[in-house]
């Protein structure tokens, strides 16, 4: 299985809004709604952000917000804090009754 | 508050078999809402899914790497494990064991992460 596509890296300044894509196939994302985002700062384990495409669990700041549109996911962080500097992923489940993980993007605060 | 833990050898040698245990505390391992998985990342590089592991004992293996896998689940000590064999210097990762919900395929939970060097 191939990893869901994501762009390597994204920026913004505080305040500013950015939008990390995440694109699969019509035997991932694009057939279920089985998308989660992930949040790693270095050096850490990988936070759970957002489940069921759009889904925020408890604690997680309402300026993360998710969607999808045919076979690309998207999670967009409004309003940038310092602190959401860190890398992030999407992950899918898929036809074979996998998962897979995107290709991950890095977020700048600049 | 559910915790997990990786554990075992940190080093490991070519074309030998990589063992490693996940000891899952503060929630049950056998309720079916939720699955065990393990997820593996190189240094510099993204997050691979390896496999999961319901506590029926049913797995989902990540195809590249089904030959290699088993995924093992001991629900009396609250523990799974991983073996990975005939590793290469490619399998040189951090490994994660993680908690995945049934349906929702997300993992809500993660170990902190355990470094494997494969090297002679």
């Amino acid at each position: 299985q191939s990893a869901l596509t994501q762009p390597p890296s994204v920026s913004g300044s505080p305040g500013q809004s950015v939008t990390i894509s995440c694109t699969g196939t019509s035997s991932d994302v694009g057939v279920y709604n089985r998308v989660s985002w992930y949040q790693q700062p270095p050096g850490t384990a990988p936070k759970l952000m957002i489940y069921e495409v759009s889904n925020r669990p408890s604690g997680v700041p309402d300026r993360f917000s998710g969607s999808k549109s045919g076979n690309t996911a998207s999670l967009t962080i409004s309003g940038l804090h310092t602190e959401d500097e860190a890398d992030y992923y999407c992950s899918s489940y898929t036809s074979s009754s996998t998962l897979v993980f995107g290709t991950g993007t890095k977020v700048t605060v600049l | 508050q559910v915790q997990l833990q990786e554990s075992g050898p940190g080093l490991v040698k070519p074309s030998q078999t990589l063992s490693l245990t996940c000891t899952v505390s503060g929630g049950s391992i056998s309720s079916g809402s939720y699955y065990w998985s393990w997820i593996r990342q190189p240094a510099g590089k993204g997050l691979e899914w390896i496999g999961r592991i319901y506590s029926s004992g049913s797995t989902n293996y990540n195809p590249s790497l089904k030959s290699r896998v088993t995924i093992s689940v001991h629900t009396s000590k609250k523990q799974f494990s991983l073996k990975l064999t005939s590793v290469t210097a490619a399998d040189t990762a951090v490994y994660y064991c993680a908690r995945g919900t049934t349906g929702i395929e997300n993992f809500d939970y993660w170990g902190q992460g355990t470094l494997v060097t494969v090297s002679s």
